[in-house]
């Protein structure tokens, strides 16, 4: 069973546009998502990470956007820029270092 | 610091053949995990550790074994390599602040089992 469930796959979108990526998870006990960034023959790095305390938590132009009833969890790309275009996953954990990726979602957005 | 390091990046194995993939970090982080990545599949954890001689299974831990003899080295061993095996395994330290744990990846080590 999937625990952590992302889409779309893939995503193009224009430049100065809006890319919007959305997970959804079962596990009530997760209280940790984190958003991680790759881009090709690199490692996955830490893009941005909400608590499900808050609903919504902003760094430059990344915002999670988080809805704790319907179990649900996004990321918007305000702006998008060519060089955003990278693998995108969602994770979820609770209190623990085992972390339970989505399968990605590769964004592509063109100049 | 140059965190967490992979060796080797690239290996080509013959099924049947064993080896050992490489990973160090300098971070002193007390956790480090084990994933491969497949296409359309996302990270997989094969093996993570808490500690310098405590190791526990992930999703996917058939075919490999891990040590953790110290805080900074973390080898995930292949015991006899099946063409299932072919994908690129990232290594990942941790550490916990508040419950949180924010993981650092390595570069990864492209695997292809013929």
């Amino acid at each position: 069973q999937q625990q952590v469930k992302q889409s779309p796959q893939s995503l193009i979108v224009q430049k100065g546009g809006i890319s919007i990526i959305n997970c959804a998870y079962e596990n009530t006990a997760f209280d940790y998502f984190p958003w991680y960034q790759q881009f090709p023959g690199k490692g996955p790095a830490l893009l941005i990470a909400i608590r499900p305390d808050v609903s919504e938590k902003k760094e430059g132009r990344f915002t999670i956007s988080f809805n704790k009833s319907a179990k649900q969890f996004s990321l918007h790309i305000m702006d998008s820029q060519p060089g955003d275009s990278a693998t995108y996953f969602c994770a979820a954990s609770s209190r623990s270092e085992k972390l339970v990726f989505g399968k990605g979602t590769k964004l592509t957005v063109n100049p | 610091n140059a965190g967490v390091t992979q060796t080797p990046k690239f290996q080509v194995l013959k099924t049947g053949q064993s080896m050992t993939l490489q990973c160090a970090q300098d971070m002193n982080h007390e956790y480090m995990s084990w994933y491969r990545q497949d296409p359309g599949m996302g990270l997989r954890l094969i093996h993570y550790s808490v500690g310098a001689g405590i190791t526990d299974q992930g999703e996917v831990p058939n075919g490999y074994n891990v040590s953790r003899s110290t805080t900074e080295d973390f080898p995930l061993r292949l015991l006899s390599a099946a063409p299932s095996q072919t994908s690129v395994y990232f290594c990942a330290s941790s550490y916990s602040m508040g419950g949180v744990y924010e993981q650092y990846f390595g570069p990864g080590t492209r695997l292809t089992v013929t």
